[in-house]
């Protein structure tokens, strides 16, 4: 069965460092991938989304992901994070439906 | 309004009680869907409308209905509800870009079961 996995439960980092959030995603071919944001008590908002072509993909907010065919992953990064970046993170692919991962929590320490 | 609107934003019911969340979307999106959250299993698929007329199971559909009578509006109906219904309700909706669905989410309902 298709399945997204991001293992990393929660992330801190401190305001100006980098930041690379982990996503892997089980399916036969490439899917369509996604990458969303939950600020606290909000609904998603899109990041970024790969369908085809290019493998690094941009963004809102300064963010890109990366998709890697040969790792089955496609990584979310920032090269420097910003206080108001602090929120839960979900990657998400489509097969037929969309299929979220667990979340990954992100802290910024000031 | 632009965008999916949710309501109530939060309730809390008491076990065995009816309840409808609603939804409302004003982008002529065909597909709407409703998730739960819940905290460790990230969003999972309640119910989904490819189109006006039309509804079809996702991942977690007991104990909840849904109903697509207009493009606009998609209710979640609890018929009789349960503690472990407690979660974090978002429904969403797509139109087709590029080939994907890329989909658009209201700001939630919270709902207690007690």
């Amino acid at each position: 069965a298709q399945s997204v996995t991001q293992p990393d439960i929660h992330i801190t980092v401190s305001e100006g460092a980098s930041l690379e959030l982990r996503c892997n995603y089980s399916y036969g071919a490439t899917p369509y991938l996604f990458w969303y944001v939950q600020s606290p008590g909000q609904g998603l908002q899109l990041l970024l989304k790969y369908f085809s072509g290019d493998t690094l993909v941009q963004g809102i907010k300064g963010f890109e992901a990366e998709f890697k065919r040969s790792q089955s992953s496609f990584n979310l990064r920032k090269p420097s994070v910003h206080w108001s970046d602090a929120a839960e993170y979900f990657c998400a692919v489509e097969v037929n439906k969309l299929i979220f991962g667990a979340g990954t929590r992100l802290a910024v320490h000031p | 309004i632009a965008g999916i609107t949710q309501a109530p934003t939060s309730q809390i019911l008491a076990a065995g009680r009816r309840m409808t969340l609603r939804c409302t979307q004003d982008m002529r999106h065909n597909a709407m869907y409703w998730y739960r959250q819940d905290l460790g299993l990230g969003l999972r698929l309640i119910h989904y409308s490819n189109t006006a007329g039309t509804t079809g199971k996702g991942e977690v559909p007991d104990g909840y209905s849904v109903s697509r009578a207009n493009t606009d509006d998609f209710p979640l109906t609890l018929a009789s509800a349960v503690p472990s219904q407690t979660s974090v309700y978002f429904c969403a909706s797509s139109g087709q870009t590029s080939g994907s669905n890329e989909q658009f989410f209201g700001p939630g309902t919270r709902l207690t079961v007690l």
